[in-house]
């Protein structure tokens, strides 16, 4: 198993400009969960993709979309990005099997946006 | 009303000695699950460990043990033996429901721990 790899680690944007991060899971891992940590904060859930289809989101506006693919790879894109939008940006995914209780977090892309 | 409450925004604990992180939760749910996460300046969210609501025996994960207190809601983590690299910061989280829900889980504000030696 090689965990959860998110890229880029850290870039930086402008206001209005789109942003795509991405995610690279583990291998039988078919749910992947996206989560914003802004400063000083916990992280707070975006949405969850299983089996390439989105199927739970959190308190955050459609400008805010991802993509699955089969290869365990995700996305993350927003567009016309606002300065609130700085944070850690993490992806998490688990194990599709009965008892698999750890959610398995990468290390996640750092935003800027000025 | 928050869901996950850590109250200690920062502790300090000499190292080798044992320190509890404080966590209490808000849920209607019978099933749900508690994690703890450790957070190095780095930024990737470390797994420690994990309570299933109807597990009776409190977990343990080598020096993380869980303190559960169902009735009073409380999952405070209890680190022994305290090391230099046990600096960062921690969060309580709870995934309510069964994961078959998703993989949503709500997290506390966190509780920055610093080990002197």
């Amino acid at each position: 198993e090689t965990g959860v790899t998110q890229s880029p680690t850290h870039l930086i944007k402008t206001r209005g400009q789109q942003v795509t991060l991405r995610c690279s899971s583990q291998s039988g891992h078919n749910t992947v969960s996206w989560y914003q940590q802004a400063l000083g904060q916990g992280p707070q859930f975006i949405f969850q993709y299983y089996r390439e289809e989105e199927n739970g989101r959190g308190n955050f506006p459609p400008r805010f979309s991802g993509l699955q693919f089969p290869n365990y790879s995700s996305e993350l894109n927003v567009n016309a990005l606002e300065l609130d939008d700085s944070a850690l940006y993490l992806c998490a995914s688990r194990a599709d099997r009965a008892g698999a209780n750890v959610l398995t977090f990468g290390a996640g892309s750092r935003l800027t946006v000025l | 009303a928050q869901k996950i409450t850590q109250t200690q925004p920062g502790m300090f604990v000499q190292e080798k000695e044992a320190v509890t992180l404080d966590c209490t939760y808000d849920t209607s749910d019978q099933s749900y699950g508690l994690f703890w996460y450790k957070q190095p300046s780095s930024g990737e969210m470390i797994f420690l460990i994990y309570q299933g609501s109807y597990d009776e025996q409190n977990a343990t994960e080598g020096r993380y043990s869980l303190n559960f207190q169902k009735a009073r809601k409380s999952a405070n983590l209890v680190i022994s033996a305290s090391q230099l690299g046990d600096s960062a910061m921690y969060f309580c989280a709870m995934r309510e429901g069964s994961w078959e829900y998703g993989n949503k889980l709500v997290f506390g504000a966190g509780t920055i721990l610093r080990v002197k030696s």
